[in-house]
């Protein structure tokens, strides 16, 4: 069974903070996604990185995918009080089917 | 907005009743994935319909079932309900099945086992 392992669970910051939630896990996926979900709603995807090494960037956000393909990182940088929300990785294993396992997520609270 | 829609929102059901849960994937969409996601859990990968077919199945009992029709909408039905199966459930369409998809999620429906 794949795990992804989220840390931190929690994190309370104040706003202009800079943050970094980590994902780890000891398989290797062939693609990572982030997403992030509000209260009441779905997983809204931010990221997809599939390329070992990869590093992206979604204005104040850089993602970066481990270079085995088994864990990665978010970053933002100056935190909003917008950014509160659960971010949640999901690996793909590949496959025919599209299936995603989750972690844990990590519930980000940015403080005014 | 996703284009993937949900119903009902909500709902309360006691147990060992049967539910039926309802998705519109997204337009031109052919894939269906459902996911429990439990309080404070990452969602849980249920199963997956592709072009009618159930193409992959989590590690739920056949208590939980599934159907998709010919305009790629799909039902998740969940029988003998469990003070455990109380929990938000995703639906998430894509265009294809596969590595490397998007795929893009609803807005949930809650499900309260009493």
């Amino acid at each position: 069974t794949q795990l992804l392992e989220q840390s931190p669970q929690f994190l309370s910051i104040q706003e202009g903070e800079n943050l970094t939630v980590y994902c780890n896990s000891s398989s290797v996926f062939s693609s990572l996604q982030w997403y992030r979900q509000e209260p009441g709603e779905g997983p809204v995807l931010l990221v997809t990185v599939v390329t070992g090494g990869e590093v992206k960037k979604l204005k104040r956000l850089t993602f970066q995918f481990g270079d085995a393909r088994k864990d990665s990182s978010l970053h933002i940088t100056a935190a909003q009080p917008g950014d509160t929300g659960l971010y949640l990785c999901a690996g793909d294993s590949g496959g025919s089917n599209y299936k995603l396992t989750f972690g844990k997520g990590t519930l980000l609270t940015v403080n005014p | 907005e996703t284009g993937v829609t949900q119903s009902p929102t909500h709902l309360i059901k006691t147990r060992g009743q049967q539910v039926t849960l309802r998705c519109s994937s997204q337009s031109g969409h052919n894939t269906v994935s459902w996911y429990q996601q439990a309080l404070g859990q990452g969602p849980q990968f249920i199963f997956q319909y592709y072009r009618e077919e159930e193409n992959g199945r989590g590690n739920f009992p056949p208590r939980f079932s599934g159907l998709q029709f010919p305009n790629y909408s799909s039902e998740l039905n969940v029988n003998a309900l469990e003070l455990d199966d109380s929990a938000l459930y995703l639906c998430a369409s894509s265009s294809k099945t596969g590595t490397g998809n998007t795929i893009y999620f609803g807005e949930g429906s809650w499900l309260t086992v009493v």
